[in-house]
């Protein structure tokens, strides 16, 4: 069964610090992985695709196949990044489900 | 937004009532999908259909059924609203195909409070 674990429920960190946030998954395919984010009271968007490479508002993320991680990463933090941060697995397959993780809630002080 | 509405927005209800949450796509998406968002739970998969008529349980379904006799609108339905229930729930839509990967598009969510 895939899994995906974000051991971190909150993280608090001061304006213009660097910002990790963690993903491991367990999956025993080839996986795809996907980083959501959640404004207050907003919808889900999408952030980042793994497979894309791609720096989105200044975050990265690399999919580490060896240790199964796919950590968010931004060198210099903003106040209005200030969000939930989901982790997202697709299996592939033909109903495109995804698993979440259950989301770390980053607060970036001035 | 993927043109993704849901309604209602918000409601409650009380505990034994039925209660239909709808979720409408404007751009002919074949697979919906619905969770819910619980804290410290993150976002779980209630149901999700793969075409009209064509649904599926998600790791949530108890308590849950689904319809969908139209590509635009996948409905949830709670048969007897429990406080359990609850929640924010999301509507989703996949877009395999216009993309390489199969990322998915929420709807705004309704907020749910059975008392």
């Amino acid at each position: 069964a895939q899994r995906v674990t974000q051991p971190e429920k909150l993280l608090s960190v001061f304006k213009g610090a660097p910002v990790e946030l963690k993903c491991n998954y367990s999956y025993s395919g080839s996986p795809e992985l996907f980083w959501y984010v959640q404004y207050s009271r907003q919808r889900l968007q999408l952030l980042l695709r793994h497979i894309s490479r791609e720096s989105i508002k200044g975050f990265t993320a690399d999919l580490n196949k060896g240790e199964t991680s796919f950590h968010l990463k931004k060198p210099f933090a903003q106040e209005e990044d200030s969000a939930m941060y989901y982790c997202a697995l697709s299996s592939g397959g033909s109903n495109y489900k995804l698993t979440f993780g259950k989301g770390t809630l980053l607060t970036v002080n001035p | 937004d993927a043109g993704i509405t849901q309604s209602p927005r918000h409601k409650v209800t009380e505990t034994g009532t039925p209660v239909t949450l709808r979720c409408h796509q404007t751009e002919n998406h074949r697979y919906m999908y619905w969770y819910r968002q619980d804290p410290g739970h993150g976002l779980r998969l209630i149901h999700y259909s793969y075409g009209v008529k064509d649904t599926d349980k998600g790791e949530v379904s108890d308590g849950y059924s689904v319809s969908r006799s139209k590509t635009e609108d996948f409905l949830l339905t709670l048969e007897s609203a429990t406080s359990s229930q609850t929640s924010v729930y999301f509507c989703a839509i996949s877009r395999p195909g216009l993309a390489i990967i199969n990322e998915q598009y929420f709807g705004p969510g309704t907020r749910l409070t059975v008392t």
